[in-house]
């Protein structure tokens, strides 16, 4: 089945400092990745959705210019979480949109814990 | 705007059985899909809906009725295992908006 390795699992950086999350897809090309935050106990909240060769599109209250979106390729999705602060400690989580048999499934990566110092 | 409500928590016994409804209210929608997700991992599909009725995957099922904007999850024959949350997540647009989460606990 379709597979999307996320890179990396857990990741500590300081304030101030940006960092970056590579979402792949193994065994297919991905069109189309959405990228998801998650706090403890709650919800996943799509922040966008990344088209190849083209901007992301940003959901409403999602700051382009800190969360940056770069889909160069079929197979490679990444987000930049730039300057860093305490308050963007989150889990991160990408997801590749697959078509199976004239159905959209969605197959996610394993997520990406985020603590800032 | 997406909406999807599902209760917070529910806790059963071993061997029994758990209904986790959901109800939505969302435009462009097309399909109801069902997920697990253990603390700290990702989510995992379960099982989708389209259309009205039930789809059965061994011990999980799921209900769409696309009239009444509802569905549930049918877990079935709990195991310790089955602990996790379960999320119900509505397909529209191309893209997916996801319920709050069922935290379900399952006992001895």
């Amino acid at each position: 089945g379709a597979v999307v390795s996320q890179h990396p699992s857990r990741v500590i950086c300081k304030s101030g400092t940006s960092v970056k999350i590579e979402c792949r897809s193994l065994d297919f090309q991905a069109t189309t990745m959405f990228w998801y935050r998650q706090f403890p106990k709650k919800s996943l909240m799509l922040m966008a959705t990344s088209n190849e060769g083209s901007k992301a599109t940003y959901e409403q209250g999602v700051e382009k210019d800190k969360f940056l979106i770069n889909h160069a390729s079929l197979t490679l999705s990444t987000l930049t979480v730039t300057s860093a602060h305490p308050e963007d400690s989150s889990f991160y989580i990408c997801s590749a949109r697959v078509l199976d048999r004239e159905v959209y499934g969605y197959t996610f990566g394993s997520g990406t814990r985020l603590t800032v110092v | 705007g997406q909406s999807l409500e599902q209760p917070s928590e529910v806790t059963a016994v071993e061997g029994a059985i758990v209904q986790i409804n959901c109800t939505y209210q969302t435009s462009g929608f097309y399909g109801l899909s069902w997920y697990q997700q253990h603390d700290g991992g990702a989510p995992t599909f379960l099982s989708y809906n389209a259309l009205d009725g039930l789809e059965e995957t061994g011990r999980f099922s799921s209900f769409l009725s696309r009239s009444d904007s509802y569905g549930y999850l049918l877990l079935q024959e709990l195991q310790m295992k089955d602990s996790a949350s379960y999320f119900c997540a509505a397909h529209n647009d191309y893209k997916l908006s996801f319920g709050a989460g069922t935290t379900v606990t399952v006992r001895a």
